[in-house]
This record gives C-alpha cells, sequence and structure tokens, in this order.
C-alpha cells in the first residue's frame, strides 16, 4: 500500500530564506505525487503535482517539486520565503498511480518570521 | 461557479445522536470523496464515489454512510455520533474523466461530539 513521510511537523525560516519541505514516499507502482497548501481554519488547495514528464515540477505561488524516483522523493521548495507562505503542507500520493484516491502525509506546519 | 460547499460550517452533538454533512459541487465532476483531518493525523479517506450510484468505503469507513443518488451532492452521515469522530471534516470532488487528478476540496466542516 502506498504511504507518506513527511519529515517534520513543523518547519520555521525567516522571511527570504529558503522553503525546504520534506517528503518520502512509497508505492508500488509509478506515483502520481501533489502537495496541497491549506490556510488556517480553510480547505486544501493544489499546489502542484507530478505525473507524468518533467521531474521538476513547477506551482502556484512560487513553489517547486523535484521527483527523485530513486530516492522516492518530492520535497517542496521555494527560494525566498513570504509571510504569506505561514500554512500547513500536505504530501500526497494517488492511491493506486492513476486513481483519485489520495493518501496523505501527516501535514508539515510552515511558520515564517518577519 | 460555487466549486465545491459544505454546510453546517461547525456542529456540536451529543453522544449518540445522528446528522448528515451535507456536500455539494457544481463543477460537474464525477469523483466526490469525504475525508477527516485530526492533528498530527493528516487526512483520512472515508468513504468516495466515482459516479452516482456509486460508492465505496475508504481508510476509515466505520460509523459513517454515505450515498450519491445525483452528481451534484455526497451527503456524509453519522448514524450515531461518538466522540471519537469529534474532527474537521472535508468534502473534495474532481473531473476524473480527463485524469487531471486535481482535487477541488470544500471549506470544511468542524464537528465536536461531546
Amino acid at each position: 500500500a502506498q504511504s507518506v513521510t513527511q519529515l517534520g511537523s513543523h518547519v520555521s525560516v525567516s522571511e527570504g530564506a529558503l522553503v525546504l519541505l520534506r517528503c518520502n514516499y512509497s508505492s508500488s507502482v509509478p506515483p502520481y505525487l501533489f502537495w496541497y497548501v491549506q490556510y488556517p481554519n480553510q480547505g486544501l488547495q493544489l499546489l502542484l503535482k507530478y505525473t507524468t514528464g518533467a521531474t521538476l515540477v513547477k506551482g502556484i505561488n512560487g513553489f517547486e517539486a523535484e521527483f527523485k524516483k530513486s530516492e522516492t522523493s518530492f520535497h517542496l521548495t521555494k527560494p525566498s520565503a513570504h509571510m504569506s507562505d505561514a500554512a500547513e503542507y500536505f504530501c500526497a500520493v494517488s492511491e493506486e498511480g492513476g486513481s483519485e484516491k489520495l493518501v496523505f502525509g501527516k501535514g508539515t506546519k510552515l511558520t515564517v518570521n518577519p | 461557479n460555487a466549486g465545491v460547499t459544505q454546510t453546517p460550517k461547525f456542529q456540536v452533538l451529543k453522544t449518540g445522536q445522528s446528522m448528515t454533512l451535507q456536500c455539494a459541487q457544481d463543477m460537474n465532476h464525477e469523483y466526490m470523496s469525504w475525508y477527516r483531518q485530526d492533528p498530527g493525523m493528516g487526512l483520512r479517506l472515508i468513504h468516495y464515489s466515482v459516479g452516482a450510484g456509486i460508492t465505496d468505503q475508504g481508510e476509515v469507513p466505520n460509523g459513517y454512510n454515505v450515498s450519491r443518488s445525483t452528481t451534484e451532492d455526497f451527503p456524509l452521515r453519522l448514524l450515531s455520533a461518538a466522540p471519537s469522530q469529534t474532527s474537521v471534516y472535508f468534502c473534495a470532488s474532481s473531473y476524473s474523466r480527463f485524469e487531471t487528478y486535481e482535487q477541488y476540496f470544500g471549506p470544511g466542516t468542524r464537528l465536536t461530539v461531546t
């Protein structure tokens, strides 16, 4: 069964610093991978996704992620953090490669300090 | 488009009471699902539906029922509420026909069972 591990339940960065949120997955089939963001008291919003093709995926708000099959990783990065990036971020893997059924990681809460 | 709507936003139940959480979408999406979000647990799939008249269980289905009589609506029923069902519930939908794999989430229902 697919699973997702997000390293670090809380990450704190300074405004302008690099954001790196880690995600490792296990999957028995070629994975479809996603990053979602949740702002306080809101639902989840898709940041970016990897299905096939280019392994470096660009998303909204300046975020990007790189699919590394050899490392079973899909880490999320942003070169320069902004105060508005403070939120909880969830990595997810499609349960059966093309399925809409998602398995989520436990989330990483990002704090951005002025 | 209103997207995915959920009602109510907040609900307090006593143990043993029943209720229905409403979810509707106006995007003609075939796939709809219910997740629950608990602190430190990420999101876990309760039930899902790939189209009207078709539903199936997710990871944590016990204590919940669903039905899908129309494409637009996917209500979640709690038959006899228990304190363990205190959680935030999210409904999501996606247009699976074109394999976009992007799920749209509603704003959530915060449920407390006393």
